[in-house]
């Protein structure tokens, strides 16, 4: 079975710092890994995704995410963070053996301060 | 693209009633789920159609929670003999069906409470 782990439930960051928002995962088969965001009284947007190739995968608004196979982890990453960028943010798994369930962690709040 | 459609927003009910929850997926998307989202939790997966198929539904689902998908375009949601625990944001999404790497496309959810 699938499963997400997001370890902190917020992070806090000064604006213009870089950022990290940590993911570890669990799955049988190849991973298929995601981030997406949900801003306040909106739905939940993605942000990018992780399929096979190189590591370091880049999505919108300049998040990046870099994949580590030997720790699992999947780990969203700018860097220089802004206010705007306060928001939820959700890792989520699909496993790779079959079946489109998409897994997703609890969520980490990012609070970026000016 | 006009989005993930859900309605309603918002549903307030008693203890012990049904409800019923429309989705309108994104038009050419062949794949829904649902979802149920918490305060302080990520979307928990309920089920999910290719088409009009129901090809998987979450084991944590009761047999209260019923899902249709009749002619592979719009779908329903509902609730039998709603219970408190029942209170949460149910989210659908929809997706191309290209593959196990697509990403989903979420609507602004139907918040439920039930008093």
């Amino acid at each position: 079975a699938q499963s997400v782990a997001q370890p902190e439930d917020q992070v806090n960051v000064a604006e213009g710092n870089p950022l990290t928002v940590k993911c570890t995962y669990s799955v049988s088969g190849n991973p298929y890994l995601f981030w997406y965001v949900q801003y306040p009284n909106r739905g939940l947007q993605f942000l990018l995704k992780y399929i096979t190739g190189d590591n370091l995968v880049k999505g919108s608004y300049g998040f990046e995410a870099e994949f580590n196979k030997s720790q699992t982890s999947f780990h969203l990453k700018k860097p220089s963070a802004l206010v705007s960028d306060s928001a939820l943010y959700f890792c989520a798994v699909r496993d790779g053996t079959g079946g489109f369930k998409t897994i997703f962690g609890a969520g980490t709040r990012l609070f970026v301060k000016a | 693209d006009t989005g993930v459609s859900q309605d309603p927003r918002h549903k307030i009910t008693k203890r012990g009633q049904n409800v019923t929850f429309r989705c309108d997926p994104i038009s050419e998307h062949n794949r829904l789920y649902w979802y149920r989202q918490t305060l302080g939790q990520g979307p928990e997966f309920l089920t999910y159609f290719q088409n009009e198929a129901q090809l998987e539904k979450s084991r944590l689902l009761s047999d209260r929670f019923s899902a249709e998908r009749p002619k592979g375009s719009f779908s329903t949601l509902e609730i039998q003999r709603t219970e408190q625990g029942d209170s949460a944001m149910y989210l659908c999404a929809s997706s191309r069906g290209s593959g196990p790497g697509e990403k989903l496309f979420f609507g602004s959810g139907t918040q439920l409470s039930v008093l």
